[in-house]
């Protein structure tokens, strides 16, 4: 069975610190892996991944996949209290056009 | 403003009717996508369409029904056979396989 896991759960920091989020997937056909950002409703776009080794960057985040290690982490630098969210992690399967998310990461910035 | 929308915002609803939940995308979009969200869980695939007039089911397809007789639109319909309705309804849209998906602001269906 198609899965993917996140780790930690939830996760509380203060304003400043670097934190690392963690998705790890079991798959038939991995075709992307896609990170999201849900604040309140609607998951907005983050990242997505289809090589391994090859880091994506936006601003204080940044994303890279390791194919070898089936897995991927999210690093968010210098956190801010509007970085507080959910963090969704999701695989796309090759064949069969769809997407399995994890659970997500519940992230809690304090200020 | 190019989007996804759907509607209601909240739902409540008795046990044993069926409820219909709406979903509309102005991006031209060829695939749309229902999830469902519940506390812990995740996002759960309930249904997706790669084009007009036809749809596949995911993974947690018994209880709803879809259709898709136009592009922009994708409505899902939550029938009573639906054990545990009451959740948070995501619709999704994306323009084929390999892109990201857009989702729109969600619909809260609780059942008593």
């Amino acid at each position: 069975e198609d899965k993917v896991v996140q780790s930690p759960l939830s996760l509380v920091v203060h304003e400043g610190d670097t934190v690392t989020l963690n998705c790890s997937y079991e798959v038939t056909n991995f075709r992307s892996l896609l990170w999201y950002k849900q604040e309140k409703k609607a998951p907005t776009f983050l990242f997505m991944l289809t090589s391994s080794g090859i880091e994506k960057k936006s601003g204080r985040l940044s994303s890279i996949l390791d194919k070898k290690e089936l897995s991927s982490i999210l690093n968010i630098t210098a956190t801010q209290t509007g970085d507080s969210a959910i963090y969704l992690c999701a695989v796309e399967v090759s064949g069969e056009s769809k997407y399995i998310f994890g659970t997500g990461t519940r992230l809690k910035v304090l200020a | 403003d190019g989007g996804i929308t759907q509607s209601p915002k909240y739902l409540f609803r008795k046990e044993g009717q069926n409820v219909t939940l709406s979903c509309e995308q102005n991006l031209n979009h060829d695939a749309m996508y229902w999830y469902r969200q519940d506390p812990g869980q995740g996002l759960r695939l309930i249904y997706y369409s790669q084009i007009v007039n036809d749809f596949q089911k995911g993974d947690i397809a018994e209880g709803y029904s879809v259709s898709r007789e136009k592009k922009e639109s994708f409505p899902l319909t939550v029938t009573s056979a639906q054990k545990n309705p009451t959740a948070f309804y995501l619709c999704a849209s994306s323009i084929s396989r390999q892109t990201e998906q857009y989702f729109g602001p969600g619909t809260r269906l609780t059942v008593t």
